[in-house]
């Protein structure tokens, strides 16, 4: 069982359009991460989210971490085929400190 | 770059053997983590160090260890190889134990 629910699995879309990648849980985390992988590369932490309700920018990336820590989601703006990659979403346990993972999403990008 | 580095890059050997994967963290960091990556299991946490010490263990089989050497490199052995063993190795550095980590570029193990 996931601790850490990311939908959807797998988005094709096309050059231009926007997208919502969402990473649920049912526990609190302390702080939420986002990272991006390319294939046989490892994964790039894009953001950091503390604060419940904290919303941050990244060019046409936009990360929200909900009210009560327990989901966040990603919004890209007009996606570009660099985009496409797996996005990981990444919670830290409040007891314990570890990093959790979510299974990913894969993103691709068509020109 | 992340600044944290792994070898070997790649790493094909047979069910039985022993292999070692080593890992650089960034410079600065103290703390090491271990990561498996495979298909089915997504990304799964193995085991942290800190400073040298074992600070927090994951899904780590008794059949892998690691540890942290003085100068702050880590190293993984993997002993009595599966097939299922096969996936992608990942470690990754922090300053502190519970800061962002920074992950290296893997170490991918094929078992034949």
């Amino acid at each position: 069982t996931q601790l850490l629910e990311q939908s959807p699995q797998f988005l094709s879309i096309q050059e231009g359009e926007n997208l919502t990648v969402y990473c649920n849980s049912s526990s609190v985390f302390s702080s939420l991460q986002w990272y991006r992988q390319e294939p046989g590369e490892g994964p790039v932490l894009l953001v950091t989210v503390v604060t419940g309700g904290e919303v941050k920018k990244l060019k046409r990336l936009t990360f929200q971490f909900g009210d009560a820590r327990k989901d966040s989601s990603l919004h890209i703006t007009a996606a570009q085929p660099g985009d496409t990659g797996l996005y990981l979403c990444a919670g830290r346990q409040e007891y314990g400190n570890k990093l959790v993972f979510g299974a990913g999403t894969i993103l691709r990008v068509k020109s | 770059d992340s600044g944290v580095t792994q070898t070997p890059k790649h790493l094909i050997t047979a069910t039985g053997q022993r292999v070692t994967l080593r890992c650089s963290p960034r410079s600065g960091d103290l703390s090491v983590y271990w990561y498996q990556q495979s298909l089915d299991q997504g990304l799964q946490f193995l085991i942290q160090y800190y400073n040298g010490e074992e600070r927090a263990k994951g899904n780590i089989l008794e059949r892998f260890s690691a540890q942290q050497f003085p100068d702050l490199h880590s190293e993984l052995n993997l002993s009595s190889l599966e097939l299922g063993d096969s996936a992608l190795y990942f470690c990754a550095s922090s300053v502190l134990t519970g800061g962002e980590q920074y992950f290296g570029p893997g170490t991918r193990l094929t078992v034949t």
